[in-house]
């Protein structure tokens, strides 16, 4: 069963643009979840969708956004881009939400210059 | 809100056993998860507890005490690709919530020959 996919894997931005980053669950699950990764905050929670429906949603401002299509893979785009938004941006599936098995992708790693 | 508290380093010889010690002072509890992570790689699940007591898988075992706020994961018969770090999360009690965990920011863990 292939794991967990994101693309792109790198990414360098310019301050003031968007990006969009991707997410492909591992076939069969129906749960994604995101999260922003970097050396002063650690791992935070940035939002879960389920569904196609966003269940729960971290202390992130409105410029990150994200949905989730039928087949269960997602999306989340930041919008005007600034320099603290440099990260490895997870996401991690699961069956059901909740599950506490979760498996994470390789990640984005997104540098805002 | 969840405070989750990890110390930042520690240093153990091939061979050996090591500890890691989390704390955590949160308004809800359903359950605390372990994750180890190569650098550069996507954090991998090890352990999760919900219940009071010892779960122990391999060479890895958990444990945790509810009343006390408190986990550790011990690592046995340490080998250098344990060299990671890891990751204390717990999610919280309500429904709602439980695609969302929240972290600690991670332990490093040095093994040397």
């Amino acid at each position: 069963k292939a794991g967990v996919t994101q693309t792109p894997r790198y990414l360098i931005k310019t301050r003031g643009q968007q990006v969009t980053l991707s997410c492909s669950p591992i076939s069969g699950h129906r749960s994604v979840s995101w999260y922003q990764q970097t050396p002063g905050q650690g791992l935070q929670f940035l939002f879960e969708y389920f569904s196609e429906t966003q269940r729960n949603k971290g202390n992130f401002p409105g410029r990150f956004s994200g949905r989730q299509f039928s087949n269960s893979r997602s999306e989340m785009n930041v919008s005007t881009l600034e320099l603290g938004d440099s990260a490895l941006y997870l996401c991690a599936s699961s069956f059901i939400s909740g599950s506490y098995e979760q498996y994470f992708g390789p990640g984005t790693r997104l540098t805002v210059t | 809100g969840q405070n989750i508290d990890q110390p930042t380093e520690m240093t153990a010889t091939e061979g050996a056993i090591v500890q890691i010690n989390c704390t955590y002072q949160t308004s809800g509890f359903n359950g605390l998860f372990w994750y180890q992570q190569h650098a550069g790689e996507a954090p991998t699940f090890l352990s999760y507890n919900v219940l009071d007591g010892l779960e122990e898988k391999g060479r890895f075992s958990s444990f945790l005490s509810r009343s006390k706020g408190y986990s550790y994961l011990l690592l046995k018969e340490l080998q250098m690709k344990d060299s990671a770090s890891y990751l204390c999360a717990v999610r919280d009690e309500r429904a709602d919530s439980w695609g969302k965990l929240q972290f600690g920011a991670g332990t490093q863990v040095v093994v040397t020959p």
